[in-house]
């Protein structure tokens, strides 16, 4: 079966500090990897898409950025993180044929900046 | 382009009370529909998906939602509240096609439950 492990669980890290988010998933490969954030009371935004090694789709203009350096791997990264980037981060994949195609999350990361 | 408005940021029901979570969505092409829940401090669990056939679609936990087109709505309903119903609900949509499974979400339900 297929899982997808998130790390770590729970971050504080100062402002101006970079930071580093990793994603992988099991039991599955050519995976559609994304990140979102979701913030308090505003749902969940979609940060980055991935649809292969080293392809990456952003969808909103941020302080992040993503990498793919493996088939089953996601990075969330940034050099110098700001206040406004405190928020929980989930990682998803699917995959599977168009009418199943569903998005599984990992457990998250809440990270803050102070 | 999708978009999901989810009426209603809290809930409260009683224990035994019915639940209803109401959603409606746009989009520009037949939609996949999905319900997430979220506890605290953790992901999104699948309660349930519409893609295409029966607009009575039933989940986990006696979750269920139904998909009218007429009133782009994908309401979830349980007859029933369990004290461990008590999560943040979220809907979502995604087009068909070539989207690259891309979810559009509201803004969330945070039900309560009441003993």
């Amino acid at each position: 079966s297929q899982t997808i492990h998130q790390w770590p669980a729970t971050l504080v890290q100062p402002v101006g500090s970079p930071l580093s988010l990793e994603c992988t998933v099991e039991g599955t490969s050519n995976p559609n990897l994304y990140w979102y954030r979701q913030a308090a009371g505003r749902g969940l935004q979609l940060l980055f898409y991935s649809v292969g090694i080293g392809q990456i789709s952003s969808e909103v203009p941020q302080n992040l950025s993503a990498s793919r350096p493996q088939d089953r791997q996601f990075i969330l990264s940034s050099k110098k993180l700001l206040l406004s980037d405190s928020g929980f981060y989930l990682c998803a994949w699917n995959g599977g044929d168009e009418a199943k195609n569903i998005q599984y999350f990992g457990a998250g990361t809440r990270l803050s900046v102070l | 382009a999708q978009s999901v408005t989810q009426l209603g940021s809290h809930v409260s029901v009683s224990e035994g009370a019915l639940v209803l979570l109401r959603c409606n969505y746009s989009s520009s092409v037949p939609p996949y529909l999905f319900w997430y829940v979220q506890y605290p401090n953790q992901g999104l669990q699948l309660l349930l998906k519409y893609t295409t056939g029966a607009t009575l679609v039933k989940g986990i936990n006696g979750f269920e939602a139904e998909f009218k087109k007429s009133e782009t709505s994908f309401h979830l309903t349980k007859p029933s509240a369990h004290m461990s119903d008590a999560a943040e609900y979220f809907c979502a949509v995604r087009a068909g096609g070539t989207s690259y499974g891309k979810l559009t979400f509201g803004q969330g339900t945070i039900l309560t439950v009441h003993p």
